[in-house]
């Protein structure tokens, strides 16, 4: 059972990425999924919610910006991600929600920087 | 709004135990909550949750030393016979309908 992240990179402000969480040893669309942040030196905060049946969810200052979606066939999870700012610099993780996040991916940092 | 509250820090000699609190915001006290491991340079890793009443389930491959408890607002990781790889920062984790919520970390340093 693995969870495995990848796109991120450095972008300047304003700029988009987009994040992929691909699983294995488990259906992921069976599970409510999350996208977990966590800037440099700081802790871990909550991003958003992909749930079994298709609801989202997104904290405050992402809402409008960030954009969660899941491709069953892939089995992955990904995270659109634009007008990107300083204070979105971080690395990203997702996570099972085993009630409580049972697994959790390596991450993928974002740097948005000029 | 739940608050989970955590002290930044702690730390015990090689092979001692430890004991770090997390203690949750009046009015939401029955909370269950979760311990995460971070190791440096690496993601979170779920060890186990904590029910108010004290009993606890742990995540596959967690070994024994590690153990949760309760009392009233506060939720308990104890790691015993501490070893230089506990090393890490040790994250609480609550959640409801449309919330998850994590404490600040607490860095325990094995001496």
């Amino acid at each position: 059972v693995q969870l495995v992240e990848s796109g991120g990179g450095l972008v300047q402000p304003g700029g988009s990425l987009r994040l992929s969480c691909g699983a294995s040893g488990f259906t992921l669309s069976t599970y409510d999924m999350h996208w977990v942040r966590q800037g440099p030196g700081k802790g871990l905060e909550w991003v958003s919610l992909m749930g079994i049946v298709g609801d989202t969810d997104y904290l405050d200052s992402v809402k409008g910006r960030f954009t969660v979606s899941r491709d069953n066939a892939k089995n992955s999870l990904f995270l659109q991600m634009n007008s990107l700012r300083a204070g979105d610099t971080a690395v990203y993780y997702c996570a099972r929600d085993g009630h409580p996040f049972d697994i959790w991916g390596r991450g993928t940092m974002v740097i948005v920087s000029p | 709004q739940v608050v989970l509250t955590q002290s930044p820090s702690a730390s015990a000699s090689l092979g001692a135990s430890v004991k770090l609190t997390c203690t949750l915001n009046s009015g939401h006290t029955i909370y269950a909550i979760a311990w995460h491991q971070q190791q440096p340079e690496k993601g979170p890793r779920f060890l186990m949750r904590v029910n108010s009443d004290g009993s606890h389930s742990k995540g596959d491959g967690i070994p024994d030393r590690f153990s949760g408890s309760s009392s009233g607002a506060d939720r308990y990781l104890t790691i015993s016979s501490l070893q230089s790889e506990d090393e890490a920062d040790y994250y609480c984790q609550t959640w409801g309908t449309g919330f998850w919520v994590f404490g600040g970390g607490t860095r325990v340093t094995v001496l």
